[in-house]
């Protein structure tokens, strides 16, 4: 099956301070990648869009200065979450899809961010 | 608005069956995914369907009805590593998929 790689699995880091969180597909071209946030015991919430060469179209109540994604080849994706503050807490995850009709998300492994 | 309703939490006991139910009410429908989650970890395909009726798959099988708007994932021969969390999805007419809460399973021995 296809691959999709995020990077780093786990990060910690103080308040204030900016993380990147990388997702690669690994062996296809993924011309969508979605962004995903999971708090405990709840289900997956999808905080953007991302597009290869255009602008990430963000969900509703998502702060786009907060949260920067940059698709910048059909194989990269990156979610930058800036002035992180321990709300950001969460675990972060990212999918790609083939853009050949309707297939199954593949995953990242996810990221969980701890903010100190 | 859209609604994805599954069960919070069922209790099986290993070499049992389970059936985990999800209805949906969305804006259009264009298939129905199952997927498997560990704590701590992302989601993992379990099937898609997108016609009427079960597709089997080893010791999981999952059904859906249309008109029902309704799916089921039925495992059999519970294994305690089948203890985790089973995530409907129904893609929408604007082929977005719109995630249930998901249902945590516990297999007791």
């Amino acid at each position: 099956g296809a691959v999709v790689s995020q990077h780093p699995s786990r990060v910690i880091c103080k308040s204030g301070t900016s993380v990147k969180i990388e997702c690669r597909s690994l062996d296809f071209q993924a011309t969508t990648m979605f962004w995903y946030r999971q708090f405990p015991k709840q289900s997956l919430m999808l905080m953007a869009t991302s597009n290869e060469g255009s602008k990430a179209t963000y969900e509703q109540g998502v702060e786009k200065d907060k949260f920067l994604i940059n698709h910048a080849s059909l194989t990269l994706s990156t979610l930058t979450v800036t002035s992180a503050h321990p709300e950001d807490s969460s675990f972060y995850i990212c999918s790609a899809d083939r853009g050949q009709g309707i297939t199954e998300a593949f995953f990242g492994q996810g990221t969980r961010l701890t903010v100190v | 608005g859209q609604n994805i309703d599954q069960p919070t939490e069922m209790t099986a006991t290993e070499g049992a069956i389970v059936q985990i139910n999800c209805t949906y009410q969305t804006s259009g429908f264009n298939g129905l995914f199952w997927y498997q989650q560990h704590a701590g970890e992302a989601p993992t395909f379990l099937s898609y369907n997108v016609l009427d009726g079960l597709e089997e798959k080893g010791r999981f099988s999952s059904f859906l009805s249309r008109s029902k708007g309704y799916s089921y994932l039925l495992l059999k021969e519970l294994q305690m590593k089948d203890s985790a969390s089973y995530l409907c999805a129904v893609v929408d007419s604007n082929y977005q998929l719109i995630w249930g809460a998901g249902t945590k399973l516990i297999i007791k021995p």
